[in-house]
């Protein structure tokens, strides 16, 4: 069973629209990460969440993104008001910095912004 | 400045040659964690290792090893007796030792031809 799941796999938006990505990990977690991957191209940190606040945010991490872990359980990555450049997969991770020490991945929500 | 950069863009190997994977990173910290990911074809993100920079030995995992050298700021992966499932995008990553912040290599896609 996988540690993190992800919703939705896929979402297609029109431009200017806003996107919710979730993130709902099987089991209670502190660390708590967001990545996107443009097509063919490098895996890119957006923002690491701890403790329910923000730790650190890339410069992609501008005013149009948030997050939060709105009831204790989902992370949400939310996207203000789309761009034909937000068009990305969307990963979410946790990081178990306690006994495994292993970082897992969900599977990814491919957002397509026309 | 923070960089990693794996300057090997593609490789292909036969089913049971070794492979080496070079990573070599830029950072402005003295303590600090390096990271190897594979992403097969599926698309999926899997963590492979973590390494603190403080510990220099050499880490082994079946047919995967890996070789930090502190001293030419390097961090190379080592894939013994290829397998064809072995084909994937394989990236390294740099972050403090907060793991607030992650970056990451370029990613260097492997394919093992039976």
């Amino acid at each position: 069973e996988p540690e993190v799941t992800q919703t939705p796999s896929h979402q297609v938006t029109q431009m200017g629209q806003e996107v919710i990505l979730r993130c709902v990990p099987i089991s209670n977690h502190l660390y708590f990460y967001w990545y996107r991957q443009i097509l063919g191209q490098k895996v890119e940190f957006l923002v690491s969440f701890y403790n329910n606040e923000i730790s650190e945010k890339s410069e992609i991490f501008d005013d149009q993104f948030s997050v939060e872990r709105p009831d204790g359980s989902n992370f949400t990555l939310k996207i203000r008001s789309t761009k034909l450049e937000d068009s990305a997969m969307y990963f979410c991770a946790i990081w178990d910095r306690g006994e495994t020490d292993t970082q897992y991945f969900g599977p990814g929500t491919r957002l397509t912004v026309l | 400045a923070q960089k990693v950069t794996q300057a090997q863009t593609e490789i292909s190997v036969v089913e049971k040659e070794d492979v080496t994977l070079d990573c070599v990173y830029e950072t402005r910290d003295t303590t600090y964690y390096l990271f190897w990911y594979k992403q097969p074809p599926s698309g999926e993100l899997v963590f492979l290792i973590r390494r603190n920079s403080f510990d220099e030995q050499n880490e082994i995992s079946g047919r995967y090893s890996w070789n930090f050298q502190k001293s030419t700021s390097s961090f190379n992966f080592t894939i013994t007796a290829s397998q064809v499932v072995d084909s994937a995008v394989y990236f390294c990553a740099l972050s403090d030792l907060t793991g607030n912040q992650f970056y990451f290599g370029t990613g260097t896609s492997l394919t093992v031809i039976p």
